[in-house]
């Protein structure tokens, strides 16, 4: 399909870790990206891989990725209260520079 | 830390009235961007600028939509007139289009069209 796609919701305890999901559309893209929205906030860049990669870790984030399935995961470790907000991943296609983003996933960590 | 200059940061206006967005990118980025994010959904792009060209405005309502980026550095977004539907969040990035191209947003402006 044309959508960039995720689960809308979220829970986890804090202190737990938080697995959000994201199926892209385009076998080609170059860069995938994770953006963090808090309410009525613009989005926030998290982090992003480079599609020869297959994880990348940066402090508590670790991003997977399979390009078989074009299916993108980011894991964060050590849930915390601060971390919830709504969750975008985005693909970056072939030719295109500008992004394509996924409907979000809105992260609640119960205290 | 440099950032991405939107106003205004809210916007109540009628149907029928026109209403303006302005955008300053971090100094240096040549793409500029404008994303429509409807309540609920994903940033949509509206139009990206290289400098102050149109690469990409497929997405722009032409009708009532018009952008605008004159001297290649800051850019403004009109609706004219603004309909129901287009209450939404309208959010600024830059890039500096190299590498990962990595987008950097504003708070963005949200329209509320009565």
């Amino acid at each position: 399909g044309e959508d960039v796609e995720q689960s809308l919701f979220l829970s986890v305890r804090e202190g737990d870790s938080s697995v959000i999901n994201c199926t892209y559309t385009d076998s080609s893209s170059t860069y995938l990206y994770w953006y963090k929205q808090e309410p009525g906030a613009g989005l926030q860049l998290l982090t992003y891989i480079f599609s020869n990669m297959d994880m990348k870790q940066d402090q508590r984030l670790t991003v997977l990725l399979n390009k078989k399935d074009k299916h993108l995961s980011l894991r964060i470790a050590d849930t915390q209260t601060g971390d919830s907000a709504i969750y975008f991943c985005a693909e970056r296609r072939t030719g295109a520079n500008n992004l394509f983003f996924g409907t979000g996933t809105r992260l609640t960590v119960i205290p | 830390e440099a950032e991405v200059a939107q106003s205004p940061r809210y916007k109540i206006t009628e149907k029928s009235q026109a209403v303006a967005f302005w955008c300053d990118p971090i100094s240096g980025h040549a793409t500029l961007y404008w994303y429509r994010q409807i309540l609920g959904q994903g940033p949509e792009l509206l139009v990206q600028f290289q400098d102050e060209s149109v690469v990409d405005d497929s997405q722009l309502p032409k009708d009532r939509f018009s952008a605008e980026r004159l001297k290649g550095v800051d850019s403004t977004l009109k609706i004219q007139p603004a309909e129901l539907g287009d209450s939404a969040m309208y959010l600024c990035a830059s890039s500096f289009q190299s590498g990962a191209n990595v987008l950097t947003f504003g708070a963005g402006s949200r329209l509320t069209v009565l």
